[in-house]
């Protein structure tokens, strides 16, 4: 299963955009991304997945390129309520995930 | 969509006693679930891979005997820990894998304490 290496934590300011880049040199020809998004005491949720170049839901943008071998996950204006913990994982589906140390994002007033 | 569902959310128990904790997809059929178990500031662990109307498979280290996983429908994982005991006390989320990438969506976790 490819290794993922991103921050162990961030700090950020309400209105601001929050740039989390996760490495995944040995990442796999099937993978995909995947970033999740975790509070205390709850199950993680599911923010956004893509494979290659650019993808954008209404939460979030992530940018891989080419290589594939990082991605960034972007978060537009975080307010206080997205202070979690945020997991990068790549998988083919189906398999159970890896799951690194996250990177803990704390935004402040 | 993608919804899946944990039962309970919290649970007390004494020593020596088994709890069920359910895991159901709600609007999603899933041939294969997962186990997890997350302790106080650390990440997630798998525990083990549940696969409908087969064995479950486990992780090295997680006993099979303790940790009995049965996956009887498309919609629905059980994890009874027998015979709980303090250091069971933990945090328990099943996760199940759907739609065309097969993304995993997660439930809201399980809280056991076991006294």
């Amino acid at each position: 299963l490819a290794k993922t290496t991103q921050p162990i934590s961030m700090d950020s300011y309400e209105g601001q955009e929050v740039n989390i880049t996760c490495s995944h040199n040995n990442i796999a020809t099937n993978d995909y991304i995947t970033w999740y998004q975790q509070f205390p005491s709850q199950g993680p949720r599911f923010i956004i997945q893509g494979y290659k170049t650019k993808v954008t839901n209404e939460v979030a943008s992530l940018f891989i390129p080419a290589d594939r071998k990082s991605s960034t996950l972007s978060l537009p204006r975080v307010s206080l309520s997205d202070t979690a913990v945020y997991y990068c994982l790549v998988d083919t589906g189906r398999r159970a995930l890896t799951f690194g140390s996250g990177t803990r994002l704390q935004v402040q007033p | 969509g993608a919804v899946v569902s944990q039962h309970p959310s919290r649970v007390i128990c004494k020593s020596g006693t088994s709890v069920k904790i359910e895991c159901r997809s709600l609007d999603f059929q899933a041939t294969t679930m997962f186990w997890y178990r997350q302790f106080p500031k650390q990440s997630l662990m798998l525990m083990a891979t549940s696969n409908e109307g087969s064995k479950a498979t486990y992780e090295q280290g997680v006993e099979k005997d303790k940790f009995l996983i049965n996956h009887a429908s498309l919609t629905l994982s059980t994890l009874t820990v027998t015979s709980a005991h303090p250091e069971d006390s933990s945090f328990y989320i099943c996760s199940a894998s759907g739609g065309y990438q097969e993304t995993q969506y997660f439930g809201p976790g399980t809280r056991l304490l076991v006294l």
